[in-house]
């Protein structure tokens, strides 16, 4: 079973284009996390969210809007694409413990 | 969260047991050391955790200092799977609210025949 899964694997889009990656966790867990990974590998922190409320805010364009459903899916939404925005996307999850864990990446290539 | 420092790249010959070192000299009290590794551009995978006892799970060990300056990632034998960067963190835990993980460059383990 996937523990949290992300779709879709591979985005490959124009500029200018809106976007939206999902994430899923079945962990039950109430928080849960999207990160960015840039073409130098650095991985960083963009939003996350608690029981559906946002808790985290890095410093982020408003162009990305995340979204949470319900505890067990957050969404990622991108207007307006810019090349910039090209990276692997990662959600992540934690529960009680705060040991958080990562879905496989949403790859985004931007042209 | 306190800063950590680990060597760019480490070789290690498969079998042998590889000892991944981290320095996180500014720690405060209510910090734990966690770990995770990357396998080529997969989601990062928790591997282990600790405050300031050593801790050991199916995966790895982890070793850390007493005075919690610095801790060292035991992996007993090493196989070519385990091929990956592996990132120390610093985060407090039991905050009331999560609280990100803030990754540095880590280390480039090559496991080698």
């Amino acid at each position: 079973d996937t523990a949290v899964s992300q779709t879709p694997k591979y985005l490959v889009t124009q500029m200018g284009n809106d976007k939206s990656i999902k994430c899923e966790q079945n962990l039950g867990h109430d928080t849960m996390y999207w990160y960015k990974q840039d073409s130098k590998k650095f991985l960083k922190i963009m939003f996350s969210y608690n029981n559906k409320e946002l808790i985290i805010n890095e410093t982020v364009p408003n162009r990305f809007s995340p979204k949470s459903p319900d505890k067990a899916h957050l969404n990622l939404h991108i207007n307006s694409l810019e090349l910039g925005d090209s990276a692997v996307y990662f959600c992540a999850s934690s529960g009680p413990s705060e040991t958080q864990y990562f879905g496989p990446g949403t790859r985004l290539l931007v042209l | 969260d306190a800063k950590t420092t680990q060597p760019p790249s480490m070789d290690c010959a498969e079998g042998r047991a590889a000892n991944l070192p981290c320095n996180h000299s500014t720690i405060s009290g209510n910090e734990y050391v966690y770990w995770y590794r990357q396998i080529h551009s997969q989601g990062p995978q928790y591997i282990i955790h600790g405050l300031k006892n050593n801790e050991t799970n199916e995966m790895a060990s982890l070793i850390i200092t007493e005075d919690r300056k610095s801790s060292t990632l035991i992996l007993p034998h090493a196989t070519l799977r385990d091929t990956a960067v592996y990132y120390c963190i610093v985060r407090s835990v039991n905050t009331g609210t999560a609280s990100k993980l803030t990754f540095g460059t880590g280390t480039r383990l090559q496991v080698t025949l």
